[in-house]
């Protein structure tokens, strides 16, 4: 069975870091690419970042380029995102996925508040 | 980036009627390996986001076959056969020919 779970969320001040993990089970990690996308409160799906199976593809929405960083580990199954720089409009639930988005993980609540 | 507009954004549906939800994109989907990458979620209350359909009509495991996908290049639409109770949520399409992945703005389904 495919898990994807996702850790590393909290309440964060403005201008603070957080990074998220994402650890991945019931599949080949690094036969895939994988995603983080994210959800603000009531609002719709919104892709932040994207990985290829070898790190060798790597691509980030204009709203995070230069603030968040998306990395892999194969040997540890295991996804992360590392932001920087966090904003109020960067509060969001967020979401790992797998491959074509047929899988995705429960979620991690960002909160940036002071 | 490639823009997904879903038509419409919400809907109210009596039971065992039927539901369509329009998706177009403002490039083809149709990728050169012949594939067209057109996915559609439904988001329950609650929960991430469900895959029913990928590559345009191809149902994911266990979901019902009242639930059908169709299109080609930029047109695709979602459609529900008889609405069921538990069919409410937000239903999103979503590209994937990018590696940046765009989604419609979501169709929001309740029942009457």
């Amino acid at each position: 069975e495919v898990q994807l779970v996702e850790s590393g969320g909290g309440l964060v001040q403005p201008g603070r870091s957080l990074r998220l993990s994402c650890v991945a089970s019931g599949f080949t990690f690094d036969d895939y690419a994988m995603h983080w996308v994210r959800q603000a409160p009531g609002k719709g799906l919104e892709w932040v970042s994207g990985i290829s199976w070898s790190s060798g593809r790597i691509g980030y929405a204009d709203s995070v380029k230069g603030r968040f960083t998306i990395s892999r580990d194969n040997a540890k199954n295991s996804l992360y995102l590392q932001m920087n720089s966090l904003r109020a409009e960067d509060t969001a639930l967020y979401y790992c996925a797998k491959g074509l988005g047929d899988y995705w993980g429960q979620g991690t609540l960002v909160t940036v508040s002071s | 980036d490639i823009v997904m507009t879903q038509t419409p954004l919400s809907l109210s549906v009596t039971p065992g009627q039927p539901a369509s939800i329009s998706c177009k994109s403002s490039q083809s989907l149709l990728h050169s390996d012949g594939k067209t990458y057109l996915y559609w979620y439904l988001q329950k209350p609650g929960q991430p986001p469900q895959l029913l359909i990928y590559e345009v009509s191809k149902r994911s495991s266990g979901v019902p076959d009242r639930f059908s996908g169709s299109g080609s290049g930029t047109d695709f639409t979602l459609k529900i056969s008889r609405v069921e109770a538990e069919d409410v949520g937000v239903y999103y399409c979503m590209q994937s020919i990018q590696f940046l992945w765009t989604f419609g703005q979501g169709t929001k389904v309740e029942i009457k």
